[in-house]
């Protein structure tokens, strides 16, 4: 299956650490992609390939990865970091370049 | 820096094409170093992956939507764009215009793709 699965929503209290899942069998071959979009916002890339962080992403975010499913963790949750979080990989079905999970609503408590 | 920006009309009829267009800024469309591509969200749902295009090679688009889609690159104005034929309501999305790299691997052989560049977005109704 080329399908990416995350779960629909995570909570984490404020400064505990939370780890986000997404599962696919294209995560054998490909690293997972995690994009974090908070409300009424464009999504913005967190994490790629092995653990990742492009520049202004804080060190609390950090992504690792197992045969079939990749993490993305943040260590000492903070309240803007409620949001939604998205994996990706390429799709390994030919049915599509890139495939994303449903998404993974973080609620902050 | 960077920035992508989507226009385009907001409304679309059924049956209708919608067109969009993202204007580059920053930087130039010509590099073989990205691909441009279009995801859309439908409202309240998850982010779909449309196509993707470098400015010398042959877009790539989602089997699903093959058939309706064409993406093209246009080098004289620093823009990329969708065209949607034969529009229905599941079309109604909010649309994103985004620089996306090419596969890199690791060293590990796995490899990967990154969106790093998002346009804020447009959002297109489908009604008559």
């Amino acid at each position: 299956s080329s399908e990416l699965t995350q779960d629909p929503a995570v909570s984490v209290a404020l400064g505990q650490t939370v780890e986000i899942t997404c599962q696919g069998d294209s995560l054998r071959d490909y690293y997972a992609t995690w994009y974090q979009q908070r409300p009424r916002q464009a999504p913005l890339l967190v994490i790629y390939g092995n653990n990742n962080r492009p520049s202004g992403i804080p060190d609390r975010f950090s992504g690792a990865s197992s045969t079939n499913t990749a993490f993305l963790t943040i260590t000492g949750a903070r309240a803007e970091d409620e949001a939604d979080y998205y994996c990706t990989s390429r799709d390994t079905s030919g049915n599509r370049l890139v495939v994303f999970g449903g998404g993974t609503k973080l609620t902050v408590l | 820096q960077l920035q992508l920006h989507e226009s385009g009309p907001g409304l679309v009829k059924p049956s209708e094409t919608l067109s969009l267009t993202c204007t580059v800024s920053g930087g130039p469309v010509t590099t073989n170093l990205f691909y441009w591509g279009w995801i859309r969200q439908p409202p309240g749902k998850g982010l779909e992956w449309i196509g993707s295009i470098s400015y010398s090679g042959s877009p790539y688009y989602d089997l699903s939507l093959k058939s309706r889609v064409i993406i093209s690159v246009d080098t004289s104005k620093n823009q990329f764009s969708l065209q949607l034929s034969s529009v229905t309501a599941a079309d109604a999305a909010l649309y994103y215009c985004v620089r996306h790299s090419d596969l890199f691997y690791s060293n590990s052989g796995r490899g990967y793709y990154y969106m790093d560049v998002w346009g804020s977005g447009t959002t297109v109704t489908v009604s008559s």
